[in-house]
């Protein structure tokens, strides 16, 4: 199957400090991307999609303000949680969708802690 | 009610049975189902995908769907300890962006 990259896999950040997630797809051109929150034994909550060149859609309750997206490119996707709170600690998972109808794959997914 | 439901298990099975696992929809209008599975503080790997009814099988795993029930089925054969994992339903319309996730089931295979 395809491969989508993350970096990091996991950081620790300091309350108030930004972080910065990427996103790539390493074999094949993601026409659109997503951002998902996991918490511990839950299933994914998709945060917002996004489509090379254009801005993302963020699902309700998301505040776009703070977590940002920028689909520069069809194979990198960056996701910036910006002011960063304890509460914002959490799994976040990326995935890229191919050109097939159904191909959605998912990064390995990053672990954030903030302190 | 949501619109995808999974049971959560844990599901414990011995080593080389059949896993069964399942999962019911509300929504008619979905047309594209996956089966993705999940280890521990990893990301979801796609397993098997369906469009519409019918079955689909590969190597040890076979995906069943039934829209006239709104049901779909995930059968893993000769089930291995590393099976052990937590497995998500996930469907999407035709038209949609969006995949929906079911709760996911926790699978465990002793040896």
């Amino acid at each position: 199957g395809a491969v989508v990259s993350q970096h990091p896999s996991w950081v620790i950040c300091k309350s108030g400090t930004s972080v910065k997630i990427e996103c790539r797809s390493l074999d094949f051109q993601a026409t659109t991307m997503f951002w998902y929150r996991q918490f511990p034994k839950q299933s994914l909550m998709l945060m917002a999609t996004s489509n090379e060149g254009s801005k993302a859609t963020y699902e309700q309750g998301v505040e776009k303000d703070k977590f940002l997206i920028n689909h520069a490119s069809l194979t990198l996707s960056t996701l910036t949680v910006t002011s960063a709170h304890p509460e914002d600690s959490s799994f976040y998972i990326c995935s890229a969708r191919s050109s097939g109808p159904y191909e959605q794959y998912f990064g390995p997914g990053t672990r954030l802690t903030v302190t | 009610q949501k619109e995808v439901e999974q049971d959560p298990g844990p599901l414990s099975v011995p080593e080389g049975a059949i896993v069964s696992l399942n999962c019911t929809y509300s929504n008619s209008a979905f047309q594209y189902f996956m089966w993705y599975r999940q280890y521990s503080r990893k990301g979801p790997e796609l397993l098997m995908y369906t469009y519409s009814s019918g079955n689909k099988e590969d190597g040890r795993f076979t995906a069943q769907v039934d829209k006239s029930s709104k049901y779909i089925s995930l059968f893993i054969r000769d089930s291995q300890p590393s099976d052990s994992a937590t497995y998500l339903c996930a469907m999407r319309t035709a038209a949609g962006n969006k995949l929906t996730f079911g709760g996911g089931t926790r699978v465990l295979v002793k040896p």
